[in-house]
C-alpha cells in the first residue's frame, strides 16, 4: 500500500520569507512524487515531480522540492513567498513496483497563507 | 486547467436522483480519472480508465458508474446508491497511466444534494 502524509493542515508565512510545505510518503518500491496546487473552486495545477535522478527538483513559479530517501520526504520549498502563492497544496505518490500500481495517492492538503 | 472541460460547474440534485457529470479532454490522453474531494480529506479516486472501453474501480467506487466509449470523454454517473454525494468532483487525464506522467485536471463540478 502507498500513503502520503502532510503533517501541517495550515502554514503561515510572511511575504518575502522562505516557505516549506512538508510531505512524507510510504511505498513498497521506489516512489514517483508530485506536488500540485489548488486555488479556490478550481482544479489542481501541476507544480513538479520526482521520478529519478537529481534529488532537487525545480518546478513552476519558482517552487522546488527535495527528495530525501532516508527520511522518505519530499518537502516543497520556495526561497521567497508571494501573496499570490496562497493556496492549497497537495503532495501525491505513486509506487513504481509493478503492474496495477497506476494510482496516485494524494495527501490531505496543506493550506498556505502568505501574509503581506 | 489545460484542455479538460467539466460540466456543469454547479449541480444540484434531489435525493433519489441519478446525475451525470461530464468530462471531455482534447489532449489526446489515453488515461482518464475521476476524483472526489471533501474538505480536509484530499482527493480520493473513484474510477480510472487506461484505454477506451476499459475502466477500473478506485478506492471509493460504490454508488458511482462510468463509461469510456470515446477517448475524449469519461462521464461519471452519481447514482441514488451513493449515500453522501455532496462533494467537489474532479476529472483528470494523463498521457498514459503506465508511465509517471503528471495528471492534468479539469476545473471541477460541485455537486450538492438537496
Amino acid at each position: 500500500a502507498q500513503s502520503v502524509a502532510q503533517p501541517e493542515d495550515q502554514v503561515n508565512v510572511a511575504e518575502g520569507n522562505p516557505l516549506t510545505v512538508k510531505c512524507t510518503y510510504s511505498v513498497s518500491g521506489n516512489p514517483y512524487l508530485f506536488w500540485y496546487v489548488q486555488y479556490p473552486n478550481r482544479g489542481l495545477q501541476f507544480l513538479l515531480k520526482y521520478i529519478t535522478g537529481d534529488n532537487l527538483v525545480k518546478g513552476s513559479y519558482g517552487f522546488e522540492a527535495e527528495f530525501n530517501k532516508s527520511q522518505t520526504s519530499f518537502h516543497l520549498k520556495k526561497p521567497s513567498a508571494l501573496v499570490s502563492d496562497s493556496a492549497l497544496y497537495f503532495c501525491a505518490v505513486r509506487d513504481n513496483s509493478g503492474a496495477g500500481s497506476y494510482q496516485l495517492t494524494f495527501g490531505k492538503g496543506t493550506k498556505l497563507s502568505v501574509i503581506p | 486547467d489545460g484542455g479538460i472541460t467539466q460540466s456543469p460547474k454547479y449541480l444540484f440534485r434531489k435525493e433519489g436522483q441519478n446525475v451525470t457529470l461530464s468530462c471531455e479532454q482534447n489532449l489526446n490522453h489515453d488515461a482518464m480519472y475521476w476524483y472526489r474531494q471533501d474538505p480536509g480529506q484530499g482527493l480520493r479516486l473513484i474510477y480510472y480508465s487506461q484505454i477506451v472501453n476499459d475502466f477500473q474501480k478506485g478506492d471509493i467506487a460504490e454508488g458511482y458508474s462510468v463509461s469510456r466509449e470515446k477517448k475524449e470523454s469519461f462521464p461519471l454517473t452519481v447514482t441514488s446508491a451513493q449515500k453522501n454525494p455532496t462533494a467537489f468532483y474532479l476529472c483528470a487525464s494523463s498521457i498514459h497511466s503506465g508511465v509517471p506522467n503528471e495528471q492534468f485536471f479539469g476545473p471541477g463540478t460541485r455537486l450538492t444534494v438537496l
